[in-house]
């Protein structure tokens, strides 16, 4: 069974440029996530989705992120524009649903650079 | 407080001991436990998961919960150069309301299997 796809895997852009990022869930997952994580730091999440809703985006700095997953599929994490501090790896991962009994796994995650 | 404390490490431990790892948590709602390993430049591999007080054995792991002392661990057994990772703790609460479903992290324990 295929994992979680994530591309790039690295990106160097310049402050204030936009980037994405793409990801392709688990096969028969509805449950998507995406998190930013922080050298030294654990993941910490910025927003759920469940098939095409964002059910829980209240950590997603919503000035300049934001992301879609318009068939319930695949899904985007955009920045716009890049600052500094957005410099980490975005994460992303799946479930095959919510509650006791799924777990999350994670794909190879997108190192980002802001210089 | 933070939510789910971890000791950062480095915990260095002898090849073929028992390295063992600990977890408090915060939330007494918490109802799922999760142990990720993550090597270095690499994205958090799920290797256990606990939702009932008491032990849960797979291989040479264990984890082991005690919800009354909000406290899981993680015991590796027979431990090999390979287990050099760090080891972040996840929790979760219960059902699937958007603000349970949200997996919160450790910052992670760095181990170290000396040969």
């Amino acid at each position: 069974e295929a994992g979680v796809v994530q591309s790039p895997r690295y990106k160097i852009i310049e402050k204030k440029q936009p980037v994405a990022f793409w990801c392709n869930p688990i096969s028969g997952h509805n449950t998507l996530y995406w998190y930013l994580q922080n050298l030294g730091q654990g993941p910490e999440l910025l927003i759920r989705y469940e098939n095409e809703e964002a059910v829980d985006d209240s950590q997603l700095p919503k000035d300049r992120f934001s992301a879609e997953r318009l068939k319930g599929v695949d899904s985007t994490l955009k920045i716009q524009p890049a600052e500094l501090g957005d410099s980490a790896v975005y994460l992303c991962a799946s479930s095959g649903g919510t509650g006791r009994g799924y777990e999350q796994y994670f794909g190879p995650g997108t190192r980002l650079t802001v210089t | 407080q933070k939510e789910v404390e971890q000791n950062s490490g480095p915990l260095s431990v002898p090849e073929g001991a028992i390295a063992s790892l600990n977890c408090t948590y915060s939330d007494r709602g918490s109802q799922s436990f999760f142990w990720y390993r993550q090597y270095s430049g690499k994205s958090p591999e799920l290797i256990m998961f606990i939702y009932s007080n008491g032990d849960k054995e797979d291989g040479r792991f264990t984890a082991q919960l005690n919800k009354a002392s909000q406290y899981v661990s993680l015991l590796i057994r027979d431990s090999q150069p390979s287990d050099s990772a760090t080891y972040l703790c996840a929790v979760k609460g219960f059902g699937s309301n958007f603000g349970n479903e949200k997996l919160t992290f450790g910052t992670g324990t760095r181990l170290t299997i000396i040969p």
